[in-house]
């Protein structure tokens, strides 16, 4: 089955500078990498995806790369704000996360951006 | 609100206790989910419901017994818990169209 390894586990960083968090998978039939917000007291709430046929999407400051050659990809912050501390989570499947593919997800990372 | 309603937000139960946590979703979405969230642990997906029908069982302990009535509600009946049960436990829909829509989840302690 799918395996998903997450790093790092905890980053802090400067108000404005950018926070990288990388992932890598096992199964190279997975073809949808979705990212995760999770706020204290809040469940999971997706932030930005990718699948498998492209290599990059930006939504504002956030971006998230994919090599499926190497089975990896990342989740670039920029400019990061206060409020973009929390715990990410990035997470893989066979499809977009529908009936015929679960999720399997990383560890997460807890992001602090210091002011 | 995301659109996925978990209730209770917290709960609190003896090992000799038996509770319920409901979900419901309103999204339309035909798959819903459990997962268990520990410390320092992936989500643990626990149980997939597809259209009503339980798709997946991930080796989860008879103590949780899911329920799926219909399409847009989902229960987790819980009995003889243990304490190393405690955790935030959450539940989750999708579609083939959509990604996972997560409730707030509940946080369960087993005294």
């Amino acid at each position: 089955g799918e395996n998903v390894e997450q790093h790092p586990s905890t980053l802090s960083v400067q108000e404005g500078d950018s926070a990288v968090i990388k992932c890598t998978y096992s199964d190279s039939a997975s073809n949808y990498f979705p990212w995760y917000k999770q706020e204290l007291g809040k469940g999971p709430q997706l932030i930005i995806d990718i699948r498998s046929n492209v290599g990059e999407k930006k939504d504002q400051r956030i971006a998230v790369t994919l090599n499926k050659t190497a089975k990896h990809f990342s989740l670039h912050i920029t400019e990061t704000q206060p409020e973009d501390s929390a715990v990410y989570f990035c997470a893989a499947s066979g499809t977009n996360g529908g009936s015929q593919g679960n999720l399997i997800f990383g560890k997460g990372t807890k992001l602090s951006v210091k002011p | 609100e995301t659109g996925v309603t978990q209730t209770p937000r917290h709960l609190v139960m003896g090992m000799t206790n038996k509770k319920s946590l409901k979900c419901e979703q309103h999204l339309g979405h035909n798959a819903m989910y459990w997962y268990k969230q520990s410390a320092k642990k992936p989500l643990e997906l626990m149980f997939v419901y597809n259209f009503k029908e339980q798709t997946e069982n991930n080796s989860v302990p008879s103590r949780f017994s899911p329920e799926c009535p219909n399409s847009s509600h989902l229960f987790l009946h819980l009995h003889t818990l243990q304490p190393e049960d405690s955790a935030l436990y959450l539940c989750a829909s999708s579609n083939r169209e959509a990604g996972y829509t997560f409730g707030s989840g509940t946080r369960l302690t087993v005294v």
